[in-house]
């Protein structure tokens, strides 16, 4: 089945405590995606990446890191989580540019720092 | 001022009634995108559009270039309709997504 997998789906944790959220998908996309989404706000995009070893930020990159070392692999890096970053993840992959063909999202990882 | 507006923001309607949202957007774009999202959470791409219309089931979404403007419509409206509809567009290089339309069909 096609699908984007992301881990963990939530996740209680504490200030500066180092944590990374997975994103692995089987249908060969090119490009890959994480927004995240706030009430009032909507979905605003993190950082994208249009190949391996290719990443670039979006509108709000602050705080977060990304590789793609690995096609289908997405990972989301949060080297000093703080209670700002507390928000609902969501990781995307599409065949080319979003826009040219549709996205798949993962199920979405909600993350709560204290 | 959003570069992309949705309206309603909420909207509440009897199972059978015809809906529409409605989405209008402020800068030049390449593609739209209507996306749905439900109750648990994720969410599902409903339709892509440059122009003209596309149907899937009782879903129709339709775009005016010229007008920049983008409608969706659900027919025979059913409870499991019952989600946030998002509208994005591809500007810039880049989606702008809207803040969403939570519907609720009430049976």
């Amino acid at each position: 089945e096609a699908q984007v997998t992301q881990n963990p789906r939530y996740l209680i944790t504490v200030t500066g405590k180092k944590l990374t959220v997975t994103c692995s998908q089987n249908m060969n996309h090119e490009y890959m995606s994480w927004y995240r989404q706030d009430p009032g706000l909507g979905l605003r995009q993190i950082y994208y990446s249009m190949n391996v070893e290719v990443t670039d930020k979006g509108d709000v990159p602050e705080g977060y890191k990304v590789s793609r070392k690995e096609k289908r692999n997405f990972p989301l890096i949060l080297e000093s989580p703080s209670p700002n970053q507390t928000s609902l993840y969501f990781c995307a992959s599409s065949l080319l540019s979003p826009g040219f063909t549709p996205q798949h999202f993962g199920d979405g990882t909600r993350l709560s720092i204290l | 001022k959003n570069e992309v507006e949705q309206s309603p923001q909420n909207l509440t309607a009897q199972e059978g009634e015809f809906i529409t949202i409605n989405c209008s957007y402020s800068v030049g774009i390449s593609a739209l995108h209507w996306l749905q999202q439900h109750p648990g959470g994720g969410i599902v791409s409903l339709f892509m559009l440059s122009s003209g219309k596309k149907k899937h089931g009782r879903l129709i979404a339709t775009i005016n270039i010229q007008e920049k403007h983008s409608s969706l419509h659900i027919t025979a409206s059913h409870p499991r309709d019952s989600a946030v509809y998002i509208c994005a567009v591809r500007a810039r290089g880049k989606l702008i997504f809207g803040q969403g339309t939570e519907l609720s069909v009430k049976p």
